[in-house]
């Protein structure tokens, strides 16, 4: 199982690009990468997914370099409310990401000032 | 359709009680999953299933029980609670073999054992 490691803690400001990197150096051929963003209260909510190169969706983008042993989520433009704590896993998706294969660490607590 | 939701929304236990927490989701997901989340940290999976019928052990299992008597139901019980599970208790659900693997949360349940 991929062990990942991200920042604590970010701050930012309206209207700026946020990038959010994850180090997972121990990646698995068969894994692939996934952002999830919590809001206090909340349940996590999945945000974007990615194997290789460049993901965009609505949301953000999703940078994975060649050798995929790092991440970098995207926000572009945040606001007040992308405030939220953002979380990197690694896993198989192909095996369902049943059981242990899904690891949730302590995230990245991204506070948007004005 | 209203997701994955978790019954009740908030409980407070005295030590040795012991309560059933039931998550429903309507998607017709075969994976289901129990997390706990403790103040300041990520999630931990305490329980899963992969099917109606059937469960496994996650990564903090000890002091819960669960099953799965049906497919859109996953209940997550505490024989003798003890106050190391204060902590708010997230269900989700999940479809294998998509495209895009993703994980649905319901809003948790906050349980405060005293």
């Amino acid at each position: 199982l991929a062990k990942t490691t991200q920042p604590i803690s970010m701050d930012s400001y309206e209207g700026q690009e946020v990038n959010i990197t994850c180090s997972h150096n121990n990646i698995a051929t068969n894994d692939y990468i996934t952002w999830y963003q919590q809001f206090p209260s909340q349940g996590p909510r999945f945000i974007i997914q990615g194997y290789k190169t460049k993901v965009t969706n609505e949301v953000a983008s999703l940078f994975i370099p060649a050798d995929r042993k790092s991440s970098t989520l995207s926000l572009p433009r945040v606001s007040l409310s992308d405030t939220a704590v953002y979380y990197c896993l690694v896993g198989d998706i192909g095996r369902g990401w049943a059981g242990n294969m899904l690891t949730f660490g302590g995230g990245t607590r991204l506070m948007v000032k004005p | 359709n209203a997701g994955v939701t978790q019954t009740p929304k908030f409980r407070v236990l005295k030590t040795g009680q012991s309560m059933t927490l039931l998550c429903a989701q309507d998607m017709n997901h075969e994976y289901m999953y129990w997390y706990r989340q403790d103040p300041g940290m990520g999630l931990r999976l305490i329980h899963y299933s992969v099917g109606e019928g059937t469960t496994a052990k996650g990564e903090v299992p000890d002091g819960y029980n669960v099953s799965r008597l049906k497919k859109q139901n996953f209940l997550l019980g505490l024989e003798s609670a003890a106050p190391s599970q204060t902590s708010v208790y997230f269900c989700a659900s999940s479809y294998p073999g998509r495209e895009t693997y993703e994980q649905y949360f319901g809003p948790g349940t906050r349980l405060t054992v005293t």
